[in-house]
């Protein structure tokens, strides 16, 4: 069975700083995964997706997400946060039957 | 703008009552997709319509069903609410059923029940 965990419900950073939003999954197969941004009243947005290749994966406005194997990770980072980076972020991965798993999200909080 | 469109925004109704949503693709995806959102259940998958047939099920309950109609529309109908039913319910549409495409998310429909 497949399954996201997203360490931190709530994360805070600086303008500026470094964002680091993790993500652990348990999957018996090779995974697709998937990190999806939600703005306030709004669906959800693909960041950034691993299927196969390059392990590094690099995304829009400025994020990446490394696939990990051996530790069963795919963090999402940026080097610079900005203010319009507050939102929430989920990650998921997706099985071969098609059927998605997300994790409870990470709420980002950029502080001025 | 996803190009994915969902109406109503916002539905209030009573337990007991049932409802439609409904979700319209992007042009040309064939794959529709049914999610729920709450505070207490996180984001959940529902179900997979790929060209009028359903091709998966996550946690949809049994109250619940939803079709994909021959022009790609698909609806998401909930019988008998409950106050727990209320949420927020996202469509998503892509071109096929690869798992490696992207999913199109619509603005959801916002779900209370009294």
């Amino acid at each position: 069975a497949q399954s996201v965990t997203q360490l931190g419900s709530h994360v805070s950073v600086s303008e500026g700083a470094l964002v680091l939003l993790r993500c652990n999954y348990s999957s018996s197969v090779p995974p697709y995964l998937f990190w999806y941004v939600q703005y306030p009243n709004q669906g959800l947005q693909l960041l950034l997706k691993y299927t196969t290749g390059a392990t590094l994966v690099k995304g829009i406005n400025g994020f990446e997400a490394e696939f990990k194997k051996s530790e069963t990770s795919f963090h999402l980072t940026k080097p610079s946060a900005h203010m319009s980076d507050a939102a929430e972020y989920f990650c998921a991965v997706r099985n071969t039957g098609n059927q998605f798993y997300f994790g409870t999200g990470t709420s980002l909080t950029v502080i001025p | 703008d996803s190009g994915v469109t969902q109406t109503p925004k916002h539905l209030i109704t009573a337990t007991g009552q049932r409802v439609t949503l409904r979700c319209s693709p992007r042009s040309g995806d064939l794959s529709v997709y049914w999610y729920q959102q709450s505070l207490d259940q996180g984001l959940q998958f529902l179900i997979h319509y790929y060209n009028g047939e359903e091709r998966a099920k996550g946690n949809i309950l049994e109250r619940f069903s939803a079709q994909q109609f021959p022009d790609l529309h698909s609806e998401l109908n909930l019988s008998s609410l409950e106050l727990g039913d209320s949420a927020l319910y996202f469509c998503a549409s892509s071109p096929r059923t690869s798992v490696s495409e992207t999913q199109y998310f619509g603005p959801g429909t916002r779900l209370l029940v009294l």
